[in-house]
């Protein structure tokens, strides 16, 4: 049984931080990774997907690596901003492409002006 | 489009009580998944459907939640009788095709059951 893994809870860091979120799962046979944020009171909203045969995806300032022999995933985010504030989440869809989404439990960004 | 649509955003009701959270997911989307999410157990996938048909129901806690998809563009998750402890956030999410595309999520539904 797959078990996605997200530490730490949470983080708080300046403005202007580069920082990274990490992201661990157990069972290697993935078919993709996402990236999810969600503010407060509001739904997720996808921020990459990594299928399981890239290393990498970017988007402005995210860049989201994958590194499926040692499970692990991270979000990197470039020049923090007070805006960036919010939960992360990763998420894992099983290489049986049953479309089933396993959850990591989120880091919780604060970043400080 | 507009988007994931889920209605209420916010009940409050009695245990006891029957409730029934309602999802229009995005236009031409063929999955639909219903998920929880609680500070505790974070966000578990409750059911899911492709082309209207369950897939998937082995997230759903017990026989007290059911939910249904009678057409391509409405969905519902019932729980009854209630207990406070589905106190939750009730997410439904679309997407199109097979695993490899975005799911997209509503607002979500904040559930309180008292």
């Amino acid at each position: 049984k797959q078990e996605v893994t997200q530490i730490p809870a949470a983080l708080s860091v300046p403005e202007g931080e580069n920082l990274v979120l990490n992201c661990s799962f157990t069972d290697s046979a993935i078919y993709n990774l996402q990236w999810f944020r969600q503010d407060p009171g509001k739904g997720l909203t996808s921020l990459l997907l990594i299928q399981s045969s890239q290393r990498e995806q970017t988007s402005g300032r995210l860049n989201a690596s994958l590194d499926k022999s040692s499970g692990r995933s991270t979000l990197y985010i470039a020049a923090s901003q007070p805006g960036d504030s919010a939960t992360y989440l990763c998420a894992t869809k099983g290489a049986g492409n049953t479309g089933k989404l396993i959850f990591g439990q989120g880091t919780t960004l604060q970043v400080k002006p | 489009d507009a988007g994931v649509i889920q209605s209420p955003r916010h009940e409050v009701t009695e245990m006891g009580q029957e409730v029934t959270l309602r999802c229009k997911p995005i236009s031409g989307h063929d999955y639909l998944f219903w998920y929880r999410q609680t500070m505790m157990r974070g966000l578990e996938l409750l059911i899911y459907f492709n082309n209207n048909v369950p897939i998937d129901d082995s997230g759903m806690p017990e026989d007290r939640f059911s939910a249904k998809m009678p057409n391509a563009s409405f969905s519902t998750l019932k729980i009854q009788p209630s207990e406070p402890r589905d106190s939750a956030v009730y997410f439904c999410a679309s997407s199109l095709g097979r695993a490899g595309n975005t799911i997209y999520f509503g607002e979500g539904s904040w559930l309180t059951v008292v």
